[in-house]
């Protein structure tokens, strides 16, 4: 119940185009839902992340898309540049968890 | 302002030895936890340390241990090193304890020959 499970496992997008993530999670006491981006040798860096009381968030290039219903949520990144070519991690995190829970990851490709 | 730092960068061991890992956390971040990351997959917990006080722990046997220390630096430690150890390990800090907003370090590249 405290998995993440996270979709596709490698993703090859064209630049300009659009990159789409998904994630789901069982466990309803998840009330923090964070996407990370992590390069070759680096640690994870914080995205952007969302909370259950709205169904969208934006910043910049990258939008959060919330389905409480569904328990699913996904991250797009629009207008996609090679140097968004990183692998994404979705995460979840609750009260009294203490800890985040991670996607298995995704590693995305933007083609030049 | 300074990140999350973690020393060594890399280090490597031999199966049986033990190894320290340290952390320092962001200025004013006064609750720290520990990750390890395997080649291919997402961090897994290992500890989560606020004011100095173990408030949760995952999966991992008794042999990894760690510390917080009154500045709120952190130390991993992981005794009699098995070939698995070899990971990413990964600091994250946080405002108050089990803080959504968690902030990674670079991590340590431990490996276990």
């Amino acid at each position: 119940q405290q998995q993440v499970k996270q979709s596709p496992q490698s993703l090859i997008v064209q630049k300009g185009g659009i990159s789409i993530i998904n994630c789901a999670y069982e466990n309803t006491a998840f009330d923090y839902f964070p996407w990370y981006q992590q390069f070759p040798g680096k640690g994870p860096a914080l995205l952007i992340a969302i909370r259950p009381d709205v169904s969208e968030k934006k910043e910049g290039r990258f939008t959060i898309s919330f389905n409480k219903s569904a328990k699913q949520f996904s991250l797009h990144i629009m207008d996609s540049q090679p140097g968004d070519s990183a692998t994404y991690f979705c995460a979840a995190n609750g009260r009294g968890f203490q800890k985040l829970v991670f996607g298995t990851g995704t590693r995305l490709l933007v083609s030049p | 302002d300074a990140g999350v730092t973690q020393s060594p960068t890399h280090l490597i061991k031999t199966r049986g030895q033990h190894v320290t890992l340290r952390c320092s956390p962001i200025s004013g971040h006064k609750s720290v936890s520990w990750y390890q990351q395997v080649l291919g997959q997402g961090p897994q917990f290992i500890f989560q340390y606020y004011e100095k006080e173990e408030r949760g722990r995952g999966n991992f046997p008794d042999r990894f241990s760690a510390r917080q220390f009154p500045n709120y630096s952190s130390e991993l430690n992981v005794n009699a090193l098995l070939l698995g150890d070899s990971a990413l390990y990964l600091c994250a800090s946080s405002l108050v304890s089990g803080g959504d907003e968690q902030y990674f370090g670079p991590g340590t590249r431990l490996t276990v020959t």
